[in-house]
């Protein structure tokens, strides 16, 4: 099974602070995927990556970046935190972007 | 741009009586793929099904994939408490301004069973 490990379950952060939240995986999958996740809005995606240093903008990329300088290294930056990016972060892997994905267990970030 | 509808977005029901959820994508899908989200945790992949018509059971769960290959159901026989979460289809779709697929997923359907 792909293990998808994601750096921190919780964090608060400071509005104004740059935040990085890490993701890993174990199954050299040359695809990653960073969603966040909100009650009445379901899962959508902010970044994906299909290679190192390759990356594409998703639904909603605004106000992140991301880094995939190694391929089993996927992340997701917050430039200048807003309460607003308060939410469920969900890092996913998948062999080939149309197949099924191996999900991270979830970064809670609270922005205050 | 592209969508996956899912309905409904709610459902409670007693254990022991069956359970249908409904996905409809805006465009034909080469696949569809379901995935189930137990309450605090996260969705984990249940099955992906490829071709028109396509239908695969995995124990009391049944996953259909429509013959014009833009609907797809989900239906529990005989729920039971450990079914509990929010099942969620996902239909690929190509990204704007590439040539890369993205999963888009609907909003899901939280399923509550009560014992």
């Amino acid at each position: 099974d792909v293990k998808v490990t994601q750096s921190s379950r919780y964090l608060v952060k400071r509005t104004g602070e740059k935040v990085f939240l890490e993701c890993v995986q174990d199954m050299d999958h040359e695809n990653m995927f960073w969603y966040r996740q909100d009650p009445g809005l379901g899962l959508r995606l902010i970044y994906f990556s299909y290679d190192v240093k390759m990356k594409e903008k998703g639904d909603i990329p605004e106000g992140y970046s991301v880094s995939r300088e190694k391929k089993e290294r996927f992340s997701l930056i917050l430039e200048s935190a807003s309460t607003n990016q308060t939410s469920m972060y969900l890092c996913a892997s998948s062999q080939k972007p149309g197949l099924g994905y191996g999900f991270g267990s979830g970064t809670r970030l609270t922005v205050v | 741009g592209q969508q996956v509808m899912q309905i409904p977005q709610y459902q409670h029901v007693q254990e022991g009586e069956d359970f249908t959820t409904y996905c409809n994508s805006s465009t034909t899908l080469s696949n569809i793929q379901w995935y189930k989200q137990r309450p605090g945790g996260h969705p984990v992949f249940l099955i992906q099904l490829v071709k028109s018509g396509e239908v695969k059971k995995q124990k009391r769960l049944t996953f259909q994939f429509g013959e014009a290959k833009k609907n797809s159901s989900l239906h529990i026989t005989a729920t039971q408490t450990t079914d509990v979460g929010t099942y969620f289809c996902a239909g690929p779709y190509e990204n704007s301004g590439g040539s890369n697929y993205k999963l888009t997923f609907g909003k899901g359907t939280l399923l509550t069973v009560n014992p």
